[in-house]
């Protein structure tokens, strides 16, 4: 079992939808959760960090993690075709190197 | 806008030969990964370094993979021979120990036929 596990999709919806991404993992001693976007043919990119548990918004983007359960999500609001992409989640305990889920395919159809 | 720069972006060569590729971190950044990406396994970290020295490889086949930094600016993974299981995209990254996250470079996709 990987220490971070994430549904590959694909997910399809309408512009407009709110998405909703999930991961879940399994060490007990991860602090820190990301959320990386990668396009196409490009090296993910940053989109939010959260410490601990918790949510953090930033414009559309909401992070939520939920240590109790193991459970971290990223909600988008008003989905664009612009966030047509690939949402890999990332953990790790601030003494090792990021751990990834397999990343989910998303895709807001115009 | 500070970038991670690999070369080469594509590459296609032949089994049982020897492919070298090459990452310019950030100015200042003192941790450099090695990751590679496939379908099947997504993103799996090969090996790391902070500060030149060299943190952990257990990622990599250790006969065939080989990875250094000879300087601050440029790290390189090698692969001797290459084998076709071996395609996938390898991503470098490069991040400040205690920063949030790394930023990535754009990859190379090797491809070994």
């Amino acid at each position: 079992q990987k220490e971070v596990e994430q549904d590959p999709g694909p997910l399809s919806v309408p512009e407009g939808a709110i998405v909703s991404l999930n991961c879940t993992y399994s060490n007990s001693a991860f602090q820190y959760f990301m959320w990386y976007r990668q396009y196409s043919r490009k090296g993910p990119e940053l989109l939010m960090y959260t410490y601990s548990s918790g949510n953090k918004e930033d414009g559309r983007f909401t992070a939520q993690v939920d240590k109790s359960s193991k459970y971290i999500s990223l909600f988008i609001r008003d989905s664009q075709p612009s966030d047509s992409a690939t949402y890999l989640c990332a953990s790790y305990s601030g003494n090792t190197p990021l751990v990834f889920g397999k990343g989910t395919r998303l895709s807001v159809i115009a | 806008d500070a970038r991670v720069t690999q070369t080469p972006r594509h590459k296609v060569t032949e089994m049982g030969q020897e492919v070298t590729m090459r990452c310019q971190p950030i100015l200042g950044h003192n941790t450099v990964f090695w990751y590679r990406q496939t379908m099947m396994q997504g993103l799996e970290l090969l090996a790391y370094f902070r500060n030149r020295a060299p943190l952990d490889d257990s990622g990599m086949p250790k006969d065939r993979f080989s990875a250094e930094m000879p300087d601050a600016t440029l790290a390189t993974l090698k692969i001797q021979p290459s084998e076709p299981r071996d395609s996938a995209v390898y991503f470098c990254a490069s991040g400040l120990q205690t920063d949030y996250g790394y930023t990535f470079g754009s990859g190379t996709r090797l491809t070994v036929v």
